[in-house]
């Protein structure tokens, strides 16, 4: 899992609350990723960063939404909006040259 | 659009026996190939990736993956399985069309290697 880190490691909240999933990473990592996992489905791509305070849409946006105010911390939130939020979401950085991301731990969510 | 597929959902082997994991891609322009493994609720770590060069790329933990252009694939293969070895396998493409360093997934294939 390298200088990657994600907490909490499981979460539960109630439908309709928002919640926040912290990823922070010490490898000085330009490019940051937030990807969501399902069963039988891969990886699908929630939202991405390449340099602090720019963020761009993944395929899958709808319903979370971003910051990157620092570049150690790429922090997700999981809003009311998103119809169907139980999920594994796993964060993965790398140096902007390069393609191989490392990736964090992931947080299991799981909405009541 | 640009894609990458992983035809088995899962691969039985006896340990000892060579091991494939079958990839397939559909991209525009060079395609940039990668393999990635997953154990029990942990991230993906890397294994190996093909950018150019030789078509048989080598990794880590014994793998390598054999790029072939005409078929479109690029199989992960290992030739002798460990138990160790049973885990989630992902192939993933960079997507050229985009102009940033985003990347596509597959559905992955879960390995199983039986004692």
């Amino acid at each position: 899992d390298g200088g990657i880190t994600q907490s909490p490691k499981y979460l539960f909240r109630k439908e309709g609350q928002n919640v926040t999933l912290s990823c922070e990473q010490n490898l000085n990592h330009d490019a940051m990723y937030w990807y969501r996992q399902d069963p039988g489905q891969g990886l699908r791509l929630i939202y991405y960063s390449q340099i602090v305070n720019d963020f761009q849409k993944g395929d899958i946006a709808e319903g979370y939404s971003v910051s990157r105010e620092k570049k150690e911390s790429f922090p997700l939130t999981v809003t009311s909006a998103q119809k169907n939020p139980t999920a594994f979401y796993l964060c993965a950085s790398k140096i902007s040259s390069t393609d191989t991301q490392y990736f964090g731990p992931g947080t299991r969510l799981t909405v009541l | 659009a640009q894609s990458v597929a992983q035809p088995e959902d899962q691969v039985n082997v006896a340990e000892g026996n060579p091991l494939t994991v079958k990839c397939t891609y559909s991209v525009s322009g060079n395609p940039y190939l990668f393999w990635y493994v997953q154990y029990p609720n942990r991230g993906l770590q890397f294994l190996l990736k093909y950018i150019t060069g030789d078509n048989l790329v080598k990794g880590s933990y014994g793998f390598e993956a054999e790029f072939n252009k005409s078929q479109t694939s690029f199989h992960l293969k290992k030739p002798s399985a460990l138990v160790s070895d049973s885990a989630l396998y992902f192939c993933a493409v960079r997507d050229t069309t985009s102009g940033t360093y985003k990347y596509i997934f597959g559905t992955g294939t879960r390995l199983k290697v039986l004692a």
